[in-house]
């Protein structure tokens, strides 16, 4: 299994700032994975992120917008870029081991 | 286009009565299905996958795919199944999950 930590859990932002959210994992994994969920909607996924190499973006997320940095095999970093009101959302780091992904606690993000 | 379907928002039984929970998916390859459950201040996590075929807190879930579809089923609901109820395509080779917007389960006494 694998046991994830995430920071913050909840934050209130300014629009126009920026806001840089922590994935902590208790073992190392090759993959890991950010998720989004808008008010009502389901999971979307923003990106994967391989350590050693650039993360992988869905159709529809830039990295300008969601830079991410996976400097180890077991951290992640997910960064919310120039924020609107329209990033208020649930996000969440996931990794998928042994046949399984397990997933954060999530971090609520509003702005305002 | 690749899509997972739910379209109960909302699934009130009361205890005892047999509960489904509705999944439709569209997938072009051999799909790999699960059942999230995120139980209230609790993190997403597993429930049971169309693999392993087994039954989990006495929930199952058949993959029918002639009618591409992965409903959870119980026959007899508890109130400790209230939770909001995921379902979840992974493609092929890639790990990433297409995931439906979720049905809330609530359990009446």
């Amino acid at each position: 299994s694998a046991v994830i930590s995430q920071k913050p859990s909840r934050d209130i932002c300014q629009r126009g700032t920026s806001l840089t959210i922590q994935c902590q994992v208790d073992s190392q994994v090759t993959m890991m994975f950010w998720y989004r969920q808008q008010p009502g909607q389901s999971l979307t996924l923003i990106a994967t992120a391989n350590q050693g190499s650039e993360a992988t973006y869905e159709s529809g997320f830039v990295i300008d917008k969601f830079p991410i940095s996976r400097p180890n095999l077991t951290f992640s970093t997910l960064t919310v870029s120039n924020m609107s009101p329209e990033d208020s959302s649930i996000y969440l780091c996931s990794v998928y081991k042994g046949a399984e992904a397990f997933f954060g606690q999530g971090t609520r993000l509003t702005v305002v | 286009a690749q899509r997972v379907t739910q379209p109960e928002k909302l699934l009130s039984v009361f205890k005892g009565a047999p509960v489904e929970l509705k999944c439709n998916y569209s997938y072009s390859g051999s799909p790999e299905l699960f059942w999230y459950v995120q139980y209230s201040r609790q993190r997403l996590q597993l429930l049971l996958r169309h693999i392993s075929r087994e039954s989990i807190k006495g929930f199952t879930a058949d993959l029918n795919k002639g009618e591409t579809s992965f409903h959870l089923k119980k026959p007899f609901a508890q109130e400790e199944d209230s939770a909001m109820y995921y379902c979840a395509l992974a493609t092929s080779g890639t790990y990433k999950y297409i995931f439906g917007t979720g049905t809330r389960l609530k359990v009446l006494a």
